[in-house]
């Protein structure tokens, strides 16, 4: 079964820092896909980054990069360049396909807050 | 703006009674997908629709039950409703299917059981 760890609830950052937020990943499918998505106080859910299981590289978008190690199973996300904006709940999450179904699967979350 | 449309965005209701909550995917989009999300269970998968199948079920209650339409929206039924049943209800959806496509999530249903 796939399964998603967050081992940090909360961070405290000082703003324009740079911040690491962890997720280590279980599974045995050959292919599945890697997201964070940030959730601020308002609820939704805003899509940040993705990892595909085979691409080469690590994904970076703007400010978001993902530090992918396949090896260790393990799929972090840094944010460069911390502002007070980035204050929100941060959720890993894993897709893999199973004879035609999907879905994601969510870690617990790590409450980020950025400090001025 | 994700582009996928949820509504209506908070309802509160009694124990026992039945709600509905509409999901109107990204244009092009073919899979629809229930969550749930409460304070004890964290995210929860509930079930996964593809171009009007049924295509994954998660931890969903007998009680609830969900379709798509043929124009792609996608419904969610929840019925004898509990106060556990509380929680914020987010539908996503995503161009084809694979493990390497995006899913983007709607705002959210905010549903309080009194």
């Amino acid at each position: 079964a796939q399964k998603i760890t967050q081992t940090q609830p909360g961070m405290f950052v000082q703003e324009k820092e740079a911040v690491t937020l962890d997720c280590t990943y279980d599974t045995s499918d050959p292919s599945y896909g890697l997201f964070w998505y940030k959730q601020p106080s308002s609820g939704e859910m805003i899509f940040l980054i993705y990892q595909g299981s085979y691409d080469q590289q690590n994904a970076t978008e703007g400010r978001y990069s993902l530090n992918f190690q396949k090896a260790r199973k393990s799929a972090n996300l840094v944010i460069s360049a911390s502002q007070l904006g980035d204050s929100a709940m941060y959720f890993c999450a894993m897709r893999s396909e199973i004879q035609g179904a999907q879905k994601l699967v969510f870690g617990q979350g790590t409450r980020l807050t950025i400090n001025p | 703006d994700s582009g996928v449309t949820q509504t209506p965005k908070h309802l509160i209701t009694a124990t026992g009674q039945r709600v509905t909550l509409r999901c109107s995917p990204r244009s092009g989009d073919l899979s629809v997908y229930w969550y749930q999300q409460s304070l004890d269970q964290g995210l929860q998968f509930l079930i996964q629709y593809y171009n009007g199948e049924e295509r994954a079920k998660g931890n969903i209650l007998e009680r609830f039950s969900a379709q798509q339409f043929p124009d792609l929206h996608s419904e969610l039924n929840l019925s004898s409703l509990e106060l556990g049943d509380s929680a914020l209800y987010f539908c996503a959806s995503s161009e084809i299917q694979g493990a390497d496509t995006e899913a983007f999530f709607g705002q959210g249903t905010r549903l309080t059981v009194v």
